[in-house]
């Protein structure tokens, strides 16, 4: 069985650091993309990018370009969202999904993310 | 990229049929046979519902159908149920291995 287990909730203040995972299982971590995506209080999805777990190459949404790093460690089969610097317009729920071609076909549980000083 | 733009919400009573649009550019829903639709229930994590424009991953309901014509992609509901109330989303490739999703739409069944 396909499975996507994400990290606990976070509470954050501004300007600390943080690294969210997702724990993939039930099939080849190397053979499918990640994708994260972001949802922001009572809004809507937002894509934010994705990486090759074999290779790790990532590309990014354009709103996300340089403020978040996507990584993946092929040995235990996880990937990380990880920001050096929050804010808080970063407060949100962010989901991992595993990319079947161009769809996400496995969803996580959906990680909350809270950045409040 | 912007965001692809669906109606806010669209409702129905049980049993019709309704219909939600997701229009893009030629840069993406145009360009591309790649437009996926996602259902989300409140609280929930989303689901795939139809890929690669009309497709339907196992499991999903044959009332779901989707198709396209020019930069619009459509998501067609038949024989509305209840717990096909939630938020709906498109989303669509946009070339250079970047993908874009529509502002959602809210169905709610009267």
């Amino acid at each position: 069985e396909v499975q996507l287990v994400q990290s606990g909730a976070e509470v954050k203040k501004p300007g600390e650091s943080l690294s969210i995972s997702c724990k993939a299982s039930g099939y080849r971590f190397t053979s499918f993309w990640i994708t994260w995506v972001r949802q922001m209080p009572e809004k809507g999805l937002e894509w934010m990018g994705r990486i090759d777990p074999s290779d790790s190459h990532t590309n990014y949404g354009p709103s996300f370009q340089g403020h978040v790093t996507i990584s993946a460690d092929k040995s235990i089969s996880t990937a990380y969202l990880q920001w050096s610097s929050l804010n808080a317009s970063d407060t949100a729920i962010y989901y991992c999904a595993r990319q079947e071609a161009t769809e996400a076909d496995y969803w996580g549980q959906g990680t909350l993310v809270t950045v409040s000083s | 990229q912007s965001a692809l733009t669906q109606p806010a919400s669209v409702s129905g009573s049980p049993g019709q049929s309704i219909t939600i649009s997701c229009t893009g550019t030629s840069s993406d829903v145009g360009s591309y046979n790649f437009v996926s639709w996602y259902q989300q229930h409140p609280g929930k994590a989303p689901k795939l519902m139809i890929y690669e424009g009309s497709k339907r991953p196992s499991g999903v309901s044959n009332r779901f159908s989707g198709s396209k014509s020019g930069n619009t992609a459509s998501l067609t509901i038949s024989g509305l149920q209840a717990d096909d109330e939630g938020d709906y989303y498109c989303c669509s490739y946009a070339g250079s291995f970047i993908w874009v999703f529509g502002g959602g739409t809210k169905v709610t069944v009267l």
